[in-house]
Parts: C-alpha cells; structure tokens; sequence
C-alpha cells in the first residue's frame, strides 16, 4: 500500500494563479483532512471530508475550495493565490468508527506564492 | 471545547541523554491522546496512542508516554535519545463527540546535541 500520497511535492504559484492539490489514499479510509502547517502555528485544519461527496470547513477555510468526488480523492484548490498562503500542506486520512483511530499524513506539498 | 498545551516550543538534549516532552490537555470526558512526530520534509506519523487501559503506553522507537489524569497530562518519554531522534513532536487530543476532528498542540521541536 502506498498509503496517503501527494501531489505535487513543491510549486512555486504567482499572485493570482490557481492550482489544486491532490491527496490519494489507498487504505479505503472515509475520512479525509487538508491542514496547513506554518512555523510557531502547529497544524491547521482546512477542510475536511467525512466521506464521498461530503466536505465541511475547518479552522481556516477562507481562500480554499475543496471536492472528494471519490473516497480515495481529496483535492484541495486554490482560486486565486496569495502570498499568505504560502506553507506546507498535508493531507491526512483516518478510517471512520473509533474516536481513538489515528489520522496517517502524507509528505506534504510545499507552496511558494510569491 | 477540547484544547492541547505543548509548553515547550523547543528543547535541547544531549545525545544519550533522557528525554521528557509535556503535553497537557482540556477535554469534557475520557480523552483519546495521540503523540505524532514529524521528521525533517516528512509527514505526521504516530508514535503512539492511549484510548483506554494501562496509563503508560509504549510506542514505536523506544518512546513511552503516561497518562495521568489528575494532571490532564499526557507526558512523553524515552529513556536515551538518540540523534536521529531530532524532530518535531505533536500531541494531540480525540474529537468529541461524532467530529472526528482531533486537536493538535503546537509542536514541540527536539534538537540533539552529539
């Protein structure tokens, strides 16, 4: 199993310009998660995802869109990029039941908006 | 609502030395905890979980954490680092209720002295 995967590893956007984020997960997982992570701030929710065709906003929803068209895909978009959404974005998928089921990260997705 | 406090933002070691990161926690019932790290352009991964049972819970690469709930603390240990060990830390508490949406405390960076 590949586990949770990324694409792309590193981009470097204009002010501006647009451009998704894809997340796949092999595990058969209904749960899905977008965060950013920037220096001193931890991890911050985006958007989520509780199952096919279904998402919510998180902490920080403003700038994003996000659809899981299928159960293995979360995508995260950016319409119009600005420079303070640069950061490193992960992506995180957890099987559903148990509150004590732990979330698996993929390696992130480095973006540079200049 | 559910809140995690890592108190140190950094911590400095010395190679084979004992190793103790806080995590205190807020959270209106039996708490799930989770420790993640997080290696150097790496995603999340989980070092261990407690969601019930014995308080001291042992994880992956000889790291162990107690829950002591008189405390609110979920304190994680490992008796000798080593320098591979250097990394960032997160604790992280369970969802309450259906939202499976855990809550993460800032991070706490580990720096390895040779």
């Amino acid at each position: 199993n590949a586990g949770v995967t990324q694409t792309p590893k590193f981009r470097v956007l204009k002010t501006g310009q647009s451009m998704t984020l894809l997340c796949a997960q092999d595990m058969n997982h209904e749960y899905m998660y977008w965060y950013r992570q920037d220096p001193g701030m931890g991890l911050r929710l985006i958007h989520y995802s509780v199952g096919e065709g279904t998402t919510a906003k998180g902490e920080v929803p403003d700038g994003y869109n996000v659809s899981r068209l299928k159960k293995q895909n979360f995508l995260l978009g950016l319409e119009s990029a600005a420079p303070s959404q640069t950061s490193v974005y992960f992506c995180a998928s957890r099987p559903p039941g148990q509150l004590y089921n732990e979330q698996f990260f993929g390696p992130g997705t480095r973006l540079t908006v200049l | 609502a559910q809140s995690v406090t890592q108190p140190d933002i950094h911590i400095t070691v010395s190679e084979g030395a004992s190793l103790e990161l806080r995590c205190n926690y807020s959270y209106g019932a039996t708490p799930y905890l989770f420790w993640y790290v997080q290696s150097p352009g790496q995603g999340l991964q989980l070092l261990l979980k407690y969601f019930s049972g014995d308080t001291l819970v042992q994880g992956i690469k000889g790291f162990e954490a107690e829950f002591k709930r008189s405390q609110s603390s979920f304190n994680l240990r490992k008796p000798s680092v080593h320098w591979s060990d250097a990394a960032e830390y997160f604790c992280a508490v369970g969802a309450e209720g259906g939202s499976y949406i855990p809550t993460f405390g800032r991070g706490t960076s580990l720096i390895v002295h040779p």
